[in-house]
């Protein structure tokens, strides 16, 4: 069955980056949309952008655009989220997803706090 | 961006009773190709999120019979016919028609 499999928990201080992983099995990775959706404490989800994992096209929501960048590794069928600059309310779960919402990771927390 | 308003935010329900989740934007969610990209998605207690309906109405797999999925244009329902214990959690209603995609507040659903 398909999985996506992202990477562990992440602490970081004000102004580094993060990278976090997601590893996709079960489907031909090449034929679908990865995307990252993000969820604060107390707050709604939150979708940040996506790579078309057969061509490489990205789309970035505006909020991001210019501190997330998403990347993908076809060898390994697995997609990057990284994101710099990092502030004390970018604190959240991540969350890779294939297509619109079809399948998601398990999450990864990224707790920013000097 | 496009906005999606859900009501209610809190919904106590018995179990074993229906049970609805108001859905709106302010956009039409009509795509160019003639779909409507309306999903709803269960996220249950310290669980990831779960997509149950795409494109208004249709189950996804292993979704039971009693979610159903209604609406068009800017107004959408969700409606789970008998309610039960393993419904318990926040449902979002999420449109993937106009970029960036926009989550609903949620609304969680709980068992009286």
């Amino acid at each position: 069955q398909v999985q996506l499999v992202q990477s562990g928990a992440e602490v970081k201080k004000p102004g580094a980056s993060v990278k976090v992983s997601c590893m996709a099995s079960g489907y031909i990775f090449t034929t679908y949309t990865i995307h990252w959706v993000r969820q604060a404490p107390g707050q709604r989800l939150e979708w940040m952008g996506g790579i078309n994992a057969g061509n490489g096209d990205t789309r970035y929501s505006q909020k991001f655009q210019g501190r997330v960048t998403i990347t993908s590794d076809t060898s390994a069928s697995t997609a990057y989220m990284e994101m710099g600059s990092l502030r004390s309310d970018d604190t959240a779960l991540y969350y890779c997803t294939r297509g619109g919402g079809i399948d998601w990771g398990q999450g990864t927390l990224v707790t920013v706090s000097s | 961006d496009v906005v999606m308003t859900q009501s209610p935010l809190s919904l106590p329900v018995t179990l074993g009773q229906p049970a609805s989740i108001s859905c709106g934007s302010n956009q039409s969610l009509v795509y160019s190709d003639g779909n409507t990209y309306l999903n709803w998605i269960q996220q249950r207690p310290g669980q990831s999120p779960r997509r149950l309906i795409y494109k208004v109405s249709n189950r996804d797999s292993r979704v039971p019979d009693r979610f159903s999925g209604s609406g068009s244009g800017t107004d959408f329902k969700l409606k789970i016919s008998r309610v039960e214990a393993e419904d318990v959690g926040v449902y979002y209603c999420m449109q993937g028609t106009h970029w960036p995609y926009t989550f609903g507040q949620g609304t969680k659903l709980e068992i009286k």
